[in-house]
């Protein structure tokens, strides 16, 4: 099956400066790969998403990027705010005949120093 | 349009006890999972549904069953409840658009077995 990996697990930033997230994924088959904000004690949000024809997607101050030849895809976010702490999880999801799955990466906790 | 509705928000169980997490939701989605939430693990799939009357195990399923007997509800149930399912549980429903599988989450339950 697919696996998600994400690092780093832990990002400090200064407010203001940018912030980036890793993922890497195992299957070549996955073709939708969305960005999950977590805020303590809440729900995961999507907050952006590609499709696995696109290489980059910018949203104001987000953006992803994705490689497929080397699986791997990131979150980059701009003069950070400390409303921007939070947990961010990646996931890529592979179709099956059952639908389309998502696997998740372990998560970052985003902390913005003001 | 109340989305997905998750209940109880928290519970606390002893050892051996049994109970069902109810998720029910009014968007008609065929598509619905439960996750599990452990520090540090991110999300892990336990089942899913891709429509009424058919189930499926996803990465973890021991110690939990599920039904689906109409579109709207995905009870989970813990036939005996032990220590290590202690977690924050999600249910979701997903909605496939094209490629893209956007995930729905609910409230979250918080779930402490002693």
């Amino acid at each position: 099956g697919e696996n998600v990996e994400q690092h780093p697990s832990t990002l400090s930033v200064q407010e203001g400066d940018s912030a980036v997230i890793k993922c890497t994924y195992s299957d070549s088959a996955s073709n939708y790969f969305p960005w999950y904000k977590q805020e303590l004690g809440k729900r995961p949000q999507l907050i952006i998403d590609i499709r696995s024809n696109v290489g980059e997607k910018k949203d104001q101050r987000i953006a992803v990027t994705l490689n497929k030849t080397a699986k791997h895809f990131s979150l980059h976010i701009t003069e950070t705010q400390p409303e921007d702490s939070a947990v961010y999880f990646c996931a890529a999801s592979i179709p099956t005949d059952a639908g389309n799955m998502l696997t998740f990466g372990g998560g970052t906790r985003l902390m913005v120093k003001p | 349009n109340a989305g997905v509705t998750q209940t109880p928000k928290f519970q606390v169980l002893k050892t051996g006890q049994s109970m069902t997490l109810q998720c029910a939701q009014d968007m008609n989605h065929e598509y619905m999972s439960w996750y599990r939430q452990d520090p540090g693990m991110g999300l892990r799939l336990i089942h899913y549904s891709v429509g009424a009357g058919i189930t499926d195990q996803g990465e973890v399923p021991n110690g939990y069953n599920v039904s689906r007997s109409t579109t709207e509800d995905f009870p989970l149930r813990l036939l005996s409840a032990a220590p290590s399912q202690t977690s924050v549980y999600f249910c979701a429903t997903f909605k496939r658009e094209g490629a893209k599988n956007i995930q729905y989450f609910g409230a979250g339950t918080r779930l402490s077995v002693l």
